[in-house]
């Protein structure tokens, strides 16, 4: 079964040095993975997408993913932090295709300091 | 574009009451819905995915007879908690994807905060 782990509940950085949230996933085949974005109060909004069509993603808002499959790994970073980043974020991977049932990770909320 | 909307935000009801939570596709219509369900500091589950005009299909455990969908069109879906109790106290979130195969994206709603008193 597809499933996703997200290694870190909380992450706090200051604004403007980089953010790195850890996604491992876990499948028996190369899958498609997402990340949301949850803010207070505002629905989950898709990030960035992998469909096996390059490896590095890019995303909203200057976020960007690698999947690296010799690491089953999908982390999200950023080179320089924005106070209007904290929120939660979610990795993803879609279970029967794109569209279709959605597997959430924990979660991961990061906080930014000022 | 692909706004979904919830309402209400948030509802406080009785035990033993209903309460009807609406899910709306604004600007696409929505082939597929998805409800979701999600606990203080966890992260979301599916409760059950419904096509336009069918039965929706619902995840293992969770109880069809207490929470009912319909999903009467392609702009709306309804999510009724029956008889509701304190352990359904929870954020439950609907989402559209304009497609029932892997293609499509699903938009998500801004959720609904139910508190059962």
């Amino acid at each position: 079964a597809q499933s996703v782990t997200q290694l870190d509940s909380h992450v706090s950085v200051s604004e403007g040095t980089p953010v790195l949230l850890r996604c491992n996933y876990s499948s028996s085949y190369s899958p498609s993975l997402f990340w949301y974005v949850q803010h207070p109060n505002k629905g989950l909004q898709l990030l960035l997408k992998y469909t096996s069509a390059a490896t590095l993603v890019k995303g909203i808002n200057g976020f960007e993913a690698e999947f690296k499959k010799s690491e089953t790994s999908f982390h999200l970073t950023k080179p320089s932090a924005h106070m209007s980043d904290a929120a939660e974020y979610f990795c993803v991977v879609p279970v029967g295709g794109y569209g279709n049932k959605l597997v959430f990770g924990a979660g991961t909320i990061l906080r930014v300091k000022s | 574009g692909a706004v979904v909307s919830q309402h209400p935000s948030r509802v406080i009801c009785k035990s033993g009451t209903s309460v009807k939570i609406e899910c709306r596709s604004l600007d696409f219509q929505a082939t597929t819905m998805f409800w979701y369900r999600q606990f203080p500091k966890k992260s979301l589950m599916l409760m059950a995915t419904s096509n336009e005009g069918s039965k929706a299909t619902y995840e293992q455990g969770v109880e069809k007879d207490k929470f009912l969908i319909n999903h009467a069109s392609l702009t709306l879906s309804t999510l009724t908690v029956t008889s509701a109790h304190p352990e359904d106290s929870s954020f439950y979130i609907c989402s559209a994807s304009p497609g029932t195969s892997g293609s499509y994206e699903q938009y998500f709603g801004p959720g609904t905060r139910l508190t059962v008193t």
